[in-house]
């Protein structure tokens, strides 16, 4: 069974359209991430959520929203795409109350047009 | 917040040859040090982790190493081999529900068979 599992593994979209990136762990963590990671591959954290507190990083423009609709999933929506908003999107999740290593999804390789 | 430096960027050897990177982090309260590996086309994967409890840890060819008092810690691989090519991050953490692991940016090894 895949821990994180992360759809669509690929995904080409015009400008202005909006899409979401599905995500699910089977792990029971507690926490879930979503990482974007550019062409020089750094990777930039975007959110970080459990079921007591969402932390955005600041720098996400707000067209980005995670939608969670219970623990094991962490949905990243994505409203006007932007050209620059072509990347990798990766959905992580760990269990933050013991401080153990992230799970990584496969990514979701989205290329707007 | 945490700052986590990561050198080189790229490492080229020869296989056979050793290879090392190394990072700084900033947050004295970190005490969670994971090594991750991405391979091509796949969501980066824990290698070796380390806590700031213990000052060195090996498994088979890998090695981690941590100064606290420096703040740095290293990743060491012995007799590398093609396989060993991938992109490896270090990242720092610290136990808490709203703290975010923080990466390094990342370093491309390429291992010359």
């Amino acid at each position: 069974d895949t821990a994180v599992s992360q759809t669509p593994k690929y995904l080409v979209t015009q400008m202005g359209n909006d899409k979401s990136i599905k995500c699910e762990q089977n792990l029971g963590h507690d926490t879930m991430y979503w990482y974007k990671q550019d062409s020089k591959k750094f990777l930039k954290i975007m959110f970080s959520y459990n079921n007591k507190e969402l932390i955005i990083n600041e720098t996400v423009p707000n067209r980005f929203s995670p939608k969670s609709p219970d623990k094991a999933h962490l949905n990243l929506h994505i409203n006007s795409l932007e050209l620059g908003d072509s990347a990798v999107y990766f959905c992580a999740s760990s269990q933050v109350a013991v401080n153990t290593e992230a799970f990584f999804g496969q990514g979701t390789r989205l290329t707007v047009v | 917040g945490e700052n986590v430096e990561q050198h080189p960027s790229t490492l080229s050897v020869q296989e056979g040859d050793s290879a090392v990177i190394k990072c700084t982090y900033s947050d004295s309260a970190s005490n969670y040090f994971p090594w991750y590996k991405q391979e091509l086309g796949k969501g980066p994967q824990l290698i070796i982790d380390i806590r700031s409890n213990v000052g060195e840890k090996k498994d088979q060819r890998i090695a981690v190493t941590l100064n606290k008092t420096a703040k740095h810690f290293s990743l060491h691989i012995t007799e590398t081999q093609p396989e060993d090519s991938a992109v490896y991050f270090c990242a720092a953490s610290r136990s808490g529900g709203s703290y975010i692991p923080t990466f390094g940016r990342g370093t491309s090894l390429i291992v010359h068979p």
